[in-house]
């Protein structure tokens, strides 16, 4: 089925600095994929989206582009800041995607210090 | 922010002991997900539903147990609470069919069996 790897953390890193966190997938066709970003204390919550290849999703400052050759999707941004610390989730549907079921990795820690 | 609430958030038992989470939704999306996260696993779906009392198994179901007896509302129940239940619970929820829509989270429930 569907599934998808990210790096693990924790990331730690200065404000202002540049953040990529690897996402890999492997799916059948060309599905949605998304970023979903979990504050601490607090649920999951999107952050970006792009639901097909080539596409790039953004929002707040971060970045991912559906990459189909290399099948990843990796997280970016040029600048973060403190309140940027949080756990990032990538995830894409289930292959049997009835219901709008996903599949999520594991979650990558990041920890902006000021 | 999507209407969903999670009671309780927090809660302490004994193994062996019956539990029951309530997931509340308001804004009448058809589909409604209960996931566990753990350190190390992400988020694993445990049941779903596509309707009121239709519902499905997830990749981790064993030991849980799901109603949906009207749109708003799904709980999860755990018979006989374990130790390896001991995890942080979540709600989510999504509109339609098809796999570029996202799911939207509630703020989770931290269970604790002792």
């Amino acid at each position: 089925g569907n599934s998808v790897t990210q790096m693990e953390g924790p990331v730690t890193l200065s404000e202002e600095a540049f953040l990529t966190i690897n996402c890999t997938y492997t799916a059948t066709g060309y599905p949605s994929l998304f970023w979903y970003v979990q504050y601490p204390g607090e649920g999951l919550q999107l952050l970006l989206k792009a639901t097909k290849a080539d596409d790039k999703g953004s929002n707040k400052g971060f970045e991912a582009t559906y990459r189909k050759e290399t099948t990843s999707f990796h997280l970016e941004k040029g600048s973060v800041q403190v309140s940027d610390s949080a756990v990032y989730f990538c995830a894409l549907p289930m292959i049997k995607a009835a219901g709008n079921k996903l599949t999520f990795g594991g979650g990558t820690r990041v920890l902006v210090k000021p | 922010d999507a209407g969903i609430t999670q009671s309780p958030r927090h809660k302490v038992t004994e193994t062996g002991t019956p539990v029951t989470l309530r997931c509340h939704q308001t804004e009448n999306h058809r589909y409604m997900y209960w996931y566990r996260q753990d350190p190390g696993h992400g988020l694993r779906l445990i049941h779903y539903s596509y309707g009121v009392k239709d519902t499905d198994k997830g990749e981790v179901s064993d030991g849980y147990s799901v109603s949906r007896s009207k749109t708003e509302d799904f709980l999860l129940t755990l018979e006989s609470a374990t130790s390896s239940q001991t995890s942080v619970y979540f709600c989510a929820i999504s509109e339609r069919q098809g796999s570029y829509n996202e799911q939207f989270f509630g703020p989770g429930t931290r269970l604790t069996v002792l």
